[in-house]
């Protein structure tokens, strides 16, 4: 099956350590995301990636690192540095440049720190 | 400029009835214009998407239309029913760039 996973479902983490959030895709696409969804919230972009080892910040990159290795794979580290980082995380994907713009999701991983 | 404004924030229809949407842009770069609907718990699925080469696009009982001059797009909900109860979002790119542009989403009910 074609998708993006997303790994694990919940996480727990206790204030002050980093925590690595997995994302994985087989689509074959260029583009990855990461986002975060607070609750009643909309989706913000914390980075993306265009092409392999090349990625920008999204709108709250503060506290967040993330790695482009290889293409099926954009793995997010949430710091300690994060001031508030309980929150639902999304990682999309989209094919990239000459293809619809559409992106494709993944399940999310809800993160809980204490 | 880059903003998505979206409307209502949250909506009530009895089944049957047609929920609207609306969305309202700025920027008149953007050239692609998807929905998504996104279920408690659950990552956004691409819903329906449109170009502003067209000013109506149908998939099953989802439509959006689409009004260049007014840079304003909106979902309808044919015959709606309580499985359509969701959050929906509208967003907005460029085809130069990667990013999508997201409204702040809609809760819609659909009441039995």
């Amino acid at each position: 099956d074609g998708g993006i996973t997303q790994s694990p479902k919940y996480l727990f983490r206790k204030e002050g350590q980093n925590v690595t959030l997995s994302c994985e895709q087989n689509l074959n696409h260029d583009a990855m995301y990461w986002y975060r969804q607070d609750p009643g919230q909309g989706l913000r972009l914390i980075y993306y990636s265009q092409i392999v080892n090349d990625f920008q910040k999204g709108d709250i990159a503060e506290g967040y690192s993330v790695s482009r290795e290889k293409k099926e794979s954009f793995p997010l580290t949430v710091t300690s540095a994060q001031k508030n980082p309980t929150a639902f995380y999304l990682c999309a994907s989209s094919p990239g440049t000459g293809q619809p713009y559409g992106q494709y999701f993944g399940p999310g991983t809800r993160l809980t720190v204490t | 400029q880059q903003q998505v404004k979206q409307s209502p924030q949250s909506l009530i229809v009895q089944k049957g009835g047609i929920p609207i949407i609306n969305c309202a842009y700025e920027n008149t770069a953007f050239d692609y214009f998807p929905w998504y609907q996104q279920f408690p718990g659950k990552g956004p699925a691409l819903l329906i998407a449109i170009r502003p080469d067209v000013s109506e696009k149908k998939e099953g009982r989802f439509t959006i239309s689409f009004n260049k001059s007014a840079k304003q797009f909106s979902l309808h909900i044919m015959d709606s029913q309580p499985g359509d109860s969701a959050t929906y979002f509208c967003a907005a790119s460029r085809r130069s760039n990667y990013q999508l542009i997201w409204g702040a989403g809609t809760k819609l009910i659909i009441k039995p």
